[in-house]
């Protein structure tokens, strides 16, 4: 059976920590691994990984995935009350673009 | 660009109704619509895939007579909730893929999604 664990499941931080946010994945016929953050309603995207070892950065935000490992870390350095949110990671399975999504990280940024 | 839209935001109905929500992908033709529902503090369990033209793609435990999903178009995609129950009370997410030609994964586009809740 597929699946995608993240850890933890909640976080609270003051302003300025460094937080990474964990993602493995035990999934067949694997294709990438996306990183998606929900506050109200809709997730938007972060960011996409389908290669073993090569970060991707978006400000104070960065991802990477291990391959053999089967996990991803997305990493918040510098945090900001903005950044309290719900972080998603979602496998595609390469079965039809079908979105498998992890269990969740609630992460809540304290001023 | 990449922008969807659904509708209703919110719906209140009584149990034994039936409700429509609507998911359109307003500046890009969508050949993949997915539809997830996300239970309180919980994550988004897809529940079918919708191509435009055939018939839906449940995941195993979702109900397609329950789920009714018709995707008539490349921009519209609709999920019927027939004969609701308080149980069905979920905040459904639709989303839009654009079929990259390249083969490889599609980013998908998330409307803001439909709070139905039954009485």
């Amino acid at each position: 059976e597929d699946k995608v664990v993240q850890s933890p499941l909640s976080l609270v931080v003051h302003e300025g920590d460094t937080v990474t946010l964990n993602c493995s994945y035990e999934v067949t016929n694997f294709r990438s691994l996306l990183w998606y953050k929900q506050e109200k309603k809709a997730p938007t995207f972060l960011f996409m990984l389908t290669s073993s070892g090569i970060e991707k950065k978006s400000g104070r935000l960065s991802s990477i995935l291990d391959k053999k490992e089967l996990f991803s870390i997305l990493n918040i350095t510098a945090t900001q009350t903005g950044d309290s949110a719900i972080y998603l990671c979602a496998v595609d399975l390469n079965t039809g673009n079908q979105f498998y999504f992890g269990t969740g990280t609630s992460l809540t940024v304290i001023p | 660009g990449a922008v969807v839209s659904q509708h209703p935001s919110w719906v209140i109905c009584k149990s034994g109704t039936s409700v429509k929500i609507e998911c359109r992908s307003l500046d890009f033709q969508a050949t993949t619509m997915f539809w997830y529902r996300q239970f309180p503090k919980q994550s988004l369990m897809l529940m079918a895939t919708s191509n435009e033209g055939s018939k839906a793609t449940y995941e195993q435990g979702v109900e397609k007579d329950k789920f009714l999903i018709n995707h008539a178009s490349l921009t519209l995609s609709t999920l019927t909730v027939t004969s609701a129950h308080p149980e069905d009370s979920s905040f459904y997410i639709c989303s839009a893929s654009r079929w990259g030609t390249s083969g490889g994964t599609d980013t998908q586009y998330f409307g803001p999604g439909t709070r139905l809740t039954v009485l």
